[in-house]
């Protein structure tokens, strides 16, 4: 399996500029998360979705951002429009409950860098 | 609210054995996940425990004690390439809503 794959993997861009951050999870899969790290918050849950419908999305800091889930294998979160203190890692994560462990798969990021 | 507390920093020497503690205060728990995050990586699961007691996996163990609101992971024979940084996340909902901790820099010396 190819994993979760993120794209793309650096965005640098303006301040005002939308922002599309885009998630093939792995195959199977039925529930996705994205995340977001800074040195400063750390590793922070912004939405997931289970089944393709939108669960918890309590974290998503504001109505600037916004999420999709189309379909299974596909997810994008938004931003706009985009604002320094967006910078940091965008992950998206994965996972299909199995033998009760709730492993979640990891991407390898997108890092957003607005100036 | 939510918290988890856990060390900031721990430093070790190859071969030796080392703890890392967390520690949480949540509005609900269904179990407690370790994660592996080497720098400029993406976090990777290391174990999850939903009930007390010790879950061991190769030279990583976890455990859990739900009445203590504790849980620690033990690396043993530690390698060099364990340095990395070491995140507990509490499974908050009986679905996935997961908090993580702010983590736990593990630093191995030869």
């Amino acid at each position: 399996d190819a994993g979760v794959i993120q794209s793309p993997r650096h965005e640098v861009t303006e301040m005002g500029q939308e922002v599309t951050l885009r998630c093939k999870p792995i195959s199977g899969h039925n529930s996705l998360f994205w995340y977001r790290q800074t040195m400063m918050r750390g590793l922070e849950l912004l939405i997931y979705f289970n089944n393709n419908v939108p669960i918890d999305d309590s974290g998503m800091p504001e109505d600037r951002f916004s999420a999709k889930m189309p379909n299974a294998s596909f997810s994008t979160l938004k931003i706009q429009p985009s604002e320094p203190r967006d910078s940091a890692v965008y992950f998206c994560a994965s996972s299909l409950a199995r033998g009760g462990t709730y492993e979640q798969y990891f991407g390898p990021g997108t890092r957003l860098t607005v100036t | 609210g939510q918290s988890l507390e856990q060390p900031s920093e721990v430093t070790a020497v190859e071969g030796a054995i080392v703890q890392i503690n967390c520690t949480y205060q949540t509005s609900g728990f269904y179990g407690l996940s370790w994660y592996q995050q080497h720098d400029g990586g993406a976090p990777t699961f290391l174990s999850y425990n939903a009930l007390d007691g010790l879950e061991e996996t190769g030279r990583f163990s976890s455990f859990l004690s739900r009445s203590d609101s504790y849980g620690y992971l033990l690396l043993q024979e530690l390698q060099m390439k364990d340095s990395a940084s070491y995140f507990c996340a509490v499974r908050v909902t009986g679905g996935f809503k997961t908090i993580f901790g702010a983590g736990t820099r593990l630093f191995v010396k030869a």
